[in-house]
């Protein structure tokens, strides 16, 4: 069974900080996408990496793949309000449309 | 508008009495899934349909039951609930290319007494 493991579970901020979100596991994975999820509502996705290495920037979110696609990191540079909510990771195997979702990230941003 | 409609969005009952919960999705995808959510837990998958009256066990089936008759609709079946399966439970969809997006219904939350 393929794991991921995020860290932190949660991060409370002030508005303006930075933070960075990472999602770990000993296998590997065909991609990873990030969604984002908020009291009330199903996860949204955020992105999808796919290459080994890989980073895209969504505005102030920058989104890393693992040289060995077994990690991936969430970076928000000048956290806001808006920003907050619960942020899973999930990761793709080389079969199959099955998503492995981490635990999950609760962040908290401060005005 | 793309959606993925469950219901209900509520629901509170008792152990041993059967429920089901529907999900259906007007987006035409191939597959479907169920999660449960869980404090700490992320999202752990129950079951999921690659296609009409093709099902199979995900990663915690015990409990639950589906079914696939048509593809915009997969409702997850609990025979006799009990409170061990009280959880936020949420119903995707997606197409079968690689890397696709899934799209996630509202949710349910169940309390099971």
């Amino acid at each position: 069974t393929q794991l991921l493991e995020q860290s932190p579970q949660f991060l409370s901020i002030q508005e303006g900080e930075n933070l960075t979100v990472y999602c770990n596991s000993s296998s590997v994975f065909s991609s990873l996408q990030w969604y984002r999820q908020e009291p009330g509502e199903g996860p949204v996705l955020l992105v999808t990496v796919v290459t080994g290495g890989e980073v895209k920037k969504l505005k102030r979110l920058t989104f890393q793949f693992g040289d060995a696609r077994k990690d991936s990191s969430l970076h928000i540079t000048a956290a806001q309000p808006g920003d907050t909510g619960l942020y899973l990771c999930a990761g793709k195997g080389a079969a199959g449309n099955k998503l492995t979702f981490g635990g999950g990230t609760r962040v908290l941003v401060k005005p | 508008e793309a959606q993925v409609t469950q219901n209900p969005r509520y629901l509170i009952t008792v152990t041993g009495k059967k429920l089901t919960v529907t999900c259906s999705q007007n987006m035409n995808h191939e597959y479907m899934s169920w999660y449960r959510q869980d404090p700490g837990l992320g999202l752990r998958q129950i079951y999921y349909s690659m296609n009409v009256e093709v099902t199979d066990k995900g990663d915690v089936p015990e409990g639950y039951k589906v079914s696939r008759k048509e593809k915009r609709n997969f409702p997850l079946i609990l025979e006799s609930p009990s409170p061990n399966q009280t959880s936020l439970y949420f119903c995707a969809s997606s197409g079968l290319e690689v890397n696709t997006e899934a799209f996630f219904g509202q949710g349910t939350r169940l309390t099971v007494v």
